[in-house]
């Protein structure tokens, strides 16, 4: 079946611009994360939604950043007033049931680039 | 808090050659562990995984063993290829099961 997809594959954007990254997650799975990569870094943690709530959001860095899942499938993440500091790749994920050790799968990434 | 290290690459192997990619952990609890690799052009792919103490993960001809006494999971395999040439990610579960917990990767060049 389908993996995960997200799109824009690629966006690019002024500073100070609002910007939405969508994911599609592998149907059935019930969690779904978001992660943000930076160039030559392993993936940092964004938010977890377990169905539509927003189980743990920790990982987002300010109240710029804002994601939502209304369905319980698929997932938006939204940047309002973008920054340079904001470029990297968005990587999001899904996994048929939460827990510590089941496994997530990932899709290709949202590469954001901020002018 | 939750942390991964692994070694500092890049790796850069001979075809056949044996690799060892250290990983070592600090966490709450007894986390699941995982390595996930990326290879040129594609998203990133679970190779294996170990959830308690002493459990050996394996795919693909690399093995991992989660060593809780010495906080490690060290990726190994004993003959590469050219086809394994990606970066190399460990990561750790939170104790709550919500995050990835990522190393900052290894990259691995093998050569014919």
């Amino acid at each position: 079946g389908a993996g995960v997809s997200q799109t824009p594959s690629n966006k690019v954007t002024e500073k100070g611009k609002y910007v939405e990254l969508r994911c599609d997650p592998i149907s059935g799975h019930t969690a779904l994360y978001w992660y943000r990569q930076s160039l030559g870094q392993g993936p940092e943690f964004l938010i977890y939604f377990q169905g539509t709530g927003a189980a743990d959001d920790s990982g987002l860095p300010n109240d710029r950043f804002f994601a939502v899942r209304p369905e319980g499938s698929v997932s938006t993440l939204k940047i309002q007033r973008t920054e340079r500091g904001d470029s990297a790749v968005y990587l999001c994920a899904s996994s048929l049931l939460p827990g510590a050790g089941e496994t997530q799968y990932f899709g290709p990434g949202t590469r954001l680039l901020v002018l | 808090g939750n942390s991964v290290t692994q070694m500092e690459g890049p790796v850069t192997l001979s075809e056949e050659a044996f690799l060892t990619i250290n990983c070592t952990y600090t966490a709450t609890g007894y986390p699941s562990l995982f390595w996930y690799v990326q290879y040129p052009g594609e998203g990133l792919q679970l190779l294996l995984k170990a959830t308690k103490a002493d459990d050996k993960g394996s795919n693909k001809g690399f093995e991992a063993t989660y060593r809780k006494e010495t906080t490690s999971f060290h990726l190994e395999k004993g003959s590469v290829q050219v086809s394994d040439s990606a970066v190399y990610f460990c990561a750790l579960s939170n104790q709550a099961g919500t995050a990835l917990i990522f190393g900052k990767g290894t990259t691995l060049s093998v050569s014919s």
